[in-house]
């Protein structure tokens, strides 16, 4: 069975610094995707980035980029240049090929202006 | 640990029929919610629910779509008359408080429309 652990239930960084939000995962398949979400108090998802665990290569979009350690089973996200937006619930979620899709517990980010 | 258990986990069913997904939230949360992920899309809100009426509900969730607690243990996504573009994975999530209390999610119930 897929399972995704986030160990940090709540985190917080200062404006305008980097904040690391680490994530580990467990799945038998070989080939499966990995998700970064953010959800905003009104709860809706946010898709904030996705890695293809067959690409070595990490995944980054703006100001947001992974380390994807797949040995480790290790996804974690990274945020630079942290902004007030950033604030939310992030979870992590990983997706085999068969669509079948496991969310963590998610870790909730506050920004200290 | 308790978890958000839904039935069934594939549901076929044939277009215009009315089809109703199940889900067991956490026994002391208060606060229950659906997801829906298109294959291959991302992962979209629908509806959120609590004290026995809708909270918030998305542009996705239309006249079709309707939520139900019927008991004090199951919460119910019903759609009316299916259309192939519902096929999708559904999730169920439910949490003990509002905005940023941990959201707990079910395995999802797959929907074909065919």
């Amino acid at each position: 069975a897929q399972t995704v652990t986030q160990s940090q239930p709540e985190m917080s960084v200062q404006e305008a610094e980097t904040v690391t939000l680490s994530c580990t995962y467990d799945t038998s398949e070989s080939d499966y995707y990995l998700f970064w979400y953010k959800q905003p108090p009104s709860r809706q998802m946010i898709l904030v980035i996705r890695q293809e665990a067959y690409k070595q290569q990490n995944a980054t979009e703006n100001r947001f980029s992974v380390n994807f350690q797949k040995a480790a089973k290790s996804f974690s996200l990274k945020i630079s240049d942290s902004q007030l937006g950033d604030a939310a619930m992030y979870f992590c979620a990983v997706q085999d090929r068969d669509d079948k899709i496991i969310f963590g517990k998610g870790t909730r980010l506050h920004i200290l202006p | 640990e308790p978890e958000v258990t839904q039935t069934p986990s594939h549901q076929v069913t044939q277009m215009g029929q009315e089809v109703i997904l199940r889900c067991v939230p956490i026994s002391n949360h208060l606060y229950f919610y659906w997801y829906r992920q298109i294959l291959g899309q991302k992962v979209e809100f629908l509806v959120s629910f609590y004290n026995n009426e809708i909270s918030e509900k998305s542009e996705i969730f239309d006249d079709q779509f309707s939520v139900e607690r019927p008991d004090g243990s199951n919460f119910t996504l019903k759609i009316r008359s299916t259309k192939l573009e519902d096929s999708a994975m559904y999730f169920c999530a439910s949490s003990v408080g509002g905005s940023y209390s941990p959201l707990h999610f079910g395995n999802g119930t797959r929907l074909t429309v065919t």
